[in-house]
């Protein structure tokens, strides 16, 4: 049972390089999440999804973009990395609303340095 | 913005203590969720309780809401070492069911 699964879990990069950040979750839930933690702060949500093909912004849309083409997988893009984007990024899930009642499950973390 | 302010941010006790984080905020909920996060890990949902709630429990933590002072409070009963890690609340506000937003967290200490 892996439940929410982020790759890479470590990336270092250059100030202007993009990557993608991959979630995969094996729940069949609905929602997924993207949310960024720096030091000493709460989680911040960049982007989220209610759902396959959806994507919506969230608190700190900025310099971020998402994809969910396929409902197990949420994707997480920075087009042009900058060292204010060093942190760390939490993917989670999160079933139907009345069941769940927005209990998110997470994934592990991907730690990014820019550089 | 932060919906969530934590106090204290840090705290420090004995095996066996009992330890009390307090978690504010600022707008309606739904319902208000605590999380915890173990250093270098993601998060894991621990209790949540619902608006029309007073108080919940499960195993050895305790959780009040008090929604005319908008503010939680976690209790946990005879601390274990294992049980350093940060706490974090996060609300789900009445306008935005989809979402939490979280606090700045609690950083607990529990020493043998």
């Amino acid at each position: 049972n892996a439940g929410v699964t982020q790759t890479p879990k470590f990336r270092v990069l250059k100030t202007g390089q993009s990557m993608t950040l991959l979630c995969a979750q094996d729940m069949n839930h609905e929602y997924m999440y993207w949310y960024r933690q720096d030091p000493g702060m709460g989680l911040r949500l960049i982007h989220y999804s209610v759902g396959e093909g959806t994507t919506a912004k969230g608190e700190v849309p900025d310099g971020y973009n998402v994809s969910r083409l396929k409902k197990q997988n949420f994707l997480l893009g920075l087009e042009s990395a900058a060292p204010s984007q060093t942190s760390v990024y939490f993917c989670a899930s999160s079933g139907n609303w009345l069941l769940a009642k927005n209990i998110q499950y997470f994934g592990a973390g991907t730690r990014l340095s820019v550089l | 913005s932060q919906q969530g302010e934590e106090d204290p941010q840090a705290l420090s006790i004995q095996e066996g203590e009992n330890a009390t984080m307090n978690c504010s905020y600022k707008t309606s909920i739904n319902n208000l969720q605590w999380y915890r996060q173990n250093s270098g890990r993601g998060l894991v949902h621990l209790i949540l309780i619902r608006s029309n709630e007073r108080e919940k429990h499960s195993g050895r933590l305790r959780v009040t809401l008090d929604t005319s002072k908008k503010s939680s409070s976690l209790l946990i009963t005879a601390s274990r070492a294992a049980d350093t890690a940060s706490y974090f609340c996060a609300t789900v506000t009445s306008g935005s069911a989809r979402q939490l937003t979280f606090g700045s967290g609690t950083q607990l200490t529990v020493l043998p």
